[in-house]
């Protein structure tokens, strides 16, 4: 079955500890993303990345690393988390159009 | 910003048309439309995208005005499983960031 697969699916930490969310595609696709959604903020790209070892920013970008080195995955990586990071964070993938995403389930994060 | 406005709510009666409209007055030559739901707080669903011509696909129908400053989604028979968030994005041709508003929410109403 085609998927993005996230995990954790819900994490809580406290604030400064390093944390890594995991996202993996089968579908062989280039393009990868990272969002976080907040209420009243909807959905921000954090990064994306076109292909391997090929990352760029986002709208939101401060705090958050990322890499890509395999096609299938791309970590999100919060080294020092904050509780302003306490959010909904959403990975996507597409192949040929990055509008054209599918998105994994959500990882709920709160920080403490 | 988004490149898009919608309207935040509509309600929709069960088993009606919904017409949900989009403006992308600034959109450029080489950008598509695409469009998305969410419910609850699952991971957005890609429903269909087009770039000048109508398109129609098991899902929905979109509808992109001839100078494509703006657009329709078209649920031909809404039903309560529809309610969700709707929304709306001027994607790029290629590679690129990717930008959301805040959507339409839309109800279906029994």
């Amino acid at each position: 079955e085609a998927q993005v697969t996230q995990n954790p699916r819900y994490l809580i930490t406290v604030t400064g500890k390093k944390l890594t969310v995991t996202c993996s595609q089968n579908m062989n696709h280039e393009y990868m993303s990272w969002y976080r959604q907040d209420p009243g903020l909807g959905l921000r790209q954090i990064y994306y990345s076109m292909n391997v070892e090929v990352t760029d920013k986002g709208d939101v970008p401060e705090g958050y690393k990322v890499s890509r080195k395999e096609k299938r995955n791309f970590p999100l990586i919060l080294e020092s988390p904050s509780p302003n990071q306490t959010s909904l964070y959403f990975c996507a993938s597409s192949w040929g159009l990055a509008g054209q995403q599918f998105f994994g389930p959500g990882t709920r994060l709160t920080v403490l | 910003d988004a490149k898009t406005t919608q309207p935040p709510s509509m309600d929709c009666a069960e088993g009606r048309a919904a017409n949900l409209p989009c403006n992308h007055s600034t959109i450029s030559g080489n950008e598509y439309v695409y469009w998305y739901r969410q419910i609850h707080s699952q991971g957005p669903q890609y429903i269909i995208h087009g770039l000048k011509n109508n398109e129609t696909n098991e899902m929905a129908s979109l509808i992109i005005t001839e100078d494509r400053k703006s657009s329709t989604l078209i649920l031909p028979h809404a039903t309560l499983r529809d309610t969700a968030v709707y929304y709306c994005i001027v994607g790029p041709a290629s590679y690129d960031k990717v930008i959301f508003g805040p959507g339409t929410s839309l109800s279906v109403i029994p």
